[in-house]
């Protein structure tokens, strides 16, 4: 089993719609998670960290699941500018503060 | 504010050749640095990262090797490059505190032809 995994995608989705991506991870120890945007041949970019109460940040809202070992992001009112992949990242338990990602969903937003 | 530096952009190289990548980060000290590389269509591979000075824990083995000569710059070689060296390599810099997010310099784009 891979330490984070994500569905690859593609979603494609209406302008407007709600759309929700999760991410599992396989080491119940996992200390910190995070979200990030990558469009296409840039760099990721850190969308946001996911705590254990959840958080909201306009219209993203992630969440974590330690029981079931999963993260969500949640895309409400999508936009056309949206359209990118999302990162899922995992800090394992050790040394060095390294992050573990998944290998991204696609979302595009059509009109 | 923090930024981080990471040139070239992108780079075109024959097999057999030498690799130097730079990564460079401001208005920040100790931090931690990573360097990652992104394979057309693939995820993030963790290649290296150090904590301070000298310090380099390699994650695979590989044709590569890196160094951090210096506090805020962390660099990234390889005596002769193979064709599976090609990909996109992304320089990384965290706080030493845990529950932060990597912040990525701007990426190499590196084929090796």
């Amino acid at each position: 089993r891979k330490e984070v995994e994500q569905d690859p995608g593609p979603f494609n989705v209406p302008e407007g719609a709600t759309v929700a991506f999760n991410c599992t991870y396989s080491n119940s120890a996992s200390q910190s998670f995070f979200w990030y945007r990558q469009d296409c041949r840039k760099e990721p970019k850190l969308l946001m960290s996911v705590y254990s109460s959840g958080n909201e940040d306009g219209r993203f809202t992630a969440q974590l699941n330690r029981a079931s070992q999963y993260i969500s992001l949640l895309i409400r009112d999508s936009k056309l500018s949206d359209s990118a992949t999302y990162l899922c990242a995992v800090k394992p338990p050790g040394g060095g503060n390294k992050l573990t990602f998944g290998t991204g969903t696609q979302l595009k937003v059509e009109l | 504010s923090q930024t981080i530096h990471q040139w070239p952009a992108t780079l075109v190289q024959p097999v057999g050749s030498p690799l130097s990548l730079e990564c460079t980060v401001e208005g920040t000290s100790n931090p931690n640095l990573y360097w990652y590389r992104q394979a057309a269509g693939r995820g993030l591979q963790l290649l290296f990262y150090s904590v301070g000075i000298g310090q380099i824990s390699s994650e695979v083995p590989q044709n590569l090797s890196a160094s951090r000569p210096q506090d805020r710059q962390f660099i990234l070689s390889s005596k002769k490059l193979l064709l599976s060296d090609s990909g996109f390599y992304l320089c990384a810099w965290t706080p030493l505190t845990d529950r932060y997010g990597y912040t990525f310099g701007s990426g190499t784009r590196l084929t090796v032809v």
